[in-house]
């Protein structure tokens, strides 16, 4: 069993719509994260949320993008509007602290057509 | 602004021979380094990491080597098997407070042939 489910693993959207993507990390984790990567691309960090809130954010997270743990399970970003730049594979992660090796999900890929 | 940097996107070796893979890094407050693999639709896999107080980390087929006056690390896997095929990509970590953000290289493609 997968120890970070992400669903859905494929999302194709219209430009302007909102997505939602989840991601059930199993077991007491304390750190979540988002990563993006774009086809070709290296991976890169969106946002970190620990203890319920965002710790830390890229330039990439902008308004449109979101996160939150509304039932201390499931941990979702949400892309209000979606741009056609926005299609990338995304990549949920926890750690348990600092010097942990991430586990990563297996990822959504985002269309946006 | 490229503060790791896997200069090689490609390499081939055969199985059984050894597969180095290099990365370089820039930012002089990365303390934790880390080596991931991934396969295609998959999310990277962590394969090793060593923080910066050490040179060296072995764990099975895979040593990681540190060279912090130089800022680059490498990757050797001997003996290199065809399940090795796969885009390896160089992680590093800032040190302090709650900020475990991951920069990532732009990863390097190990194929090995049988």
């Amino acid at each position: 069993e997968p120890e970070v489910t992400q669903t859905p693993s494929h999302q194709v959207t219209q430009m302007g719509q909102e997505v939602i993507l989840r991601c059930v990390p199993i077991s007491n984790h304390l750190y979540f994260y988002w990563y993006r990567q774009i086809l070709g691309q290296k991976v890169e960090f969106l946002v970190s949320f620990y203890n319920n809130e965002i710790s830390e954010k890229s330039e990439i997270f902008d308004d449109q993008f979101s996160v939150e743990r509304p039932d201390g399970s499931n941990f979702t970003l949400k892309i209000r509007s979606t741009k056609l730049e926005d299609s990338a594979m995304y990549f949920c992660a926890r750690t348990r602290q600092g010097t942990d090796g991430y586990t990563f999900g297996s990822g959504t890929r985002l269309t946006v057509v | 602004d490229q503060q790791v940097k896997q200069n090689s996107p490609s390499l081939s070796v055969q199985e059984g021979r050894i597969s180095i893979l290099n990365c370089d890094y820039t930012n002089s407050m990365f303390d934790y380094f880390l080596w991931y693999k991934k396969y295609p639709a998959e999310g990277p896999t962590f394969l090793i990491s060593i923080s910066s107080i050490k040179d060296k980390n072995e764990d099975g087929r895979f040593t990681v080597f540190l060279n912090k006056s130089a800022k680059h690390l490498s990757l050797h896997i001997v003996p290199s098997q065809p399940g090795d095929s796969a885009v390896y990509f160089c992680a590093a970590k800032g040190s302090g407070g709650s900020n475990y953000k991951l920069t990532f290289g732009k990863g390097t493609l190990l194929t090995v042939n049988p």
